[in-house]
């Protein structure tokens, strides 16, 4: 079994300031990683994956994540934020050979003027 | 393309009357289907997935109820809602190389 845990639950930032949300997962296999956003009433849409390879992933709207295998970790990064980032982000993680996913709480970035 | 729709968008019923609510995948076969449930402030949660017509597993035991007579139409009922069902309902795909889900735009259930 996989778990998530997102260690900010809101994140506050200015404008063009870089921002980090923190994730950290646990797993006893090897996993797929995942970060999604959701914008208000909205379905979640995936930003990126780390499936192997690179552990440095872009993704869409200038974010990216680094998967740390040691530190179980894969916090999502943005050198320089707008306020259209303001929304819920959700890390999630799934096994290899599981197609479901478990996902975090949620960490809620809000991009101030 | 793939697209995924989902149906209603917003929902309001009363204590102890059924559910119905309808997903449909189109542009791919064979997909992996699943149902989650988001409550208010909160992550999600999965409720049901399914990796084919009638193979349905159900992650939390609940008075709700999941079917896919169709391989690419999900459908989440209840025969009797209770105030603990409200919240943001959302359905997803995902191919077999899992390579992360596609949700649909989700429909919001008030019980009162």
């Amino acid at each position: 079994a996989q778990s998530v845990t997102q260690l900010d639950s809101q994140v506050p930032v200015f404008e063009e300031a870089p921002v980090e949300l923190r994730c950290n997962y646990s797993s006893s296999v090897s996993v797929y990683l995942f970060w999604y956003v959701q914008y208000p009433n909205q379905g979640l849409q995936l930003l990126l994956k780390y499936l192997s390879g690179s552990t440095l992933v872009k993704g869409i709207n200038g974010f990216e994540a680094e998967f740390n295998k040691s530190q179980t970790s894969f916090h999502l990064r943005k050198p320089s934020v707008h306020i259209s980032d303001t929304a819920e982000y959700f890390c999630a993680v799934s096994g290899l050979n599981a197609g479901k996913s478990t996902f975090g709480d949620g960490t809620t970035l809000t991009v101030k003027p | 393309s793939q697209t995924i729709h989902q149906w209603p968008a917003t929902l309001v019923q009363p204590v102890g009357s059924p559910l119905s609510l309808e997903c449909t995948v189109e542009g791919t076969s064979n997909p992996n289907l699943y149902w989650y449930r988001q409550a208010a402030g909160r992550g999600l949660q999965l409720l049901f997935y399914s990796i084919g017509i009638d193979q349905i597993s159900s992650e939390v035991p609940q008075n709700l109820s999941a079917s896919r007579p169709q391989d690419r139409q999900f459908i989440l009922s209840s025969k009797k809602l209770l105030l603990s069902d409200s919240g943001f309902y959302l359905c997803a795909w995902s191919d077999v190389r899992i390579n992360g889900y596609t949700f649909g735009s989700g429909t919001r259930l008030t019980v009162v």
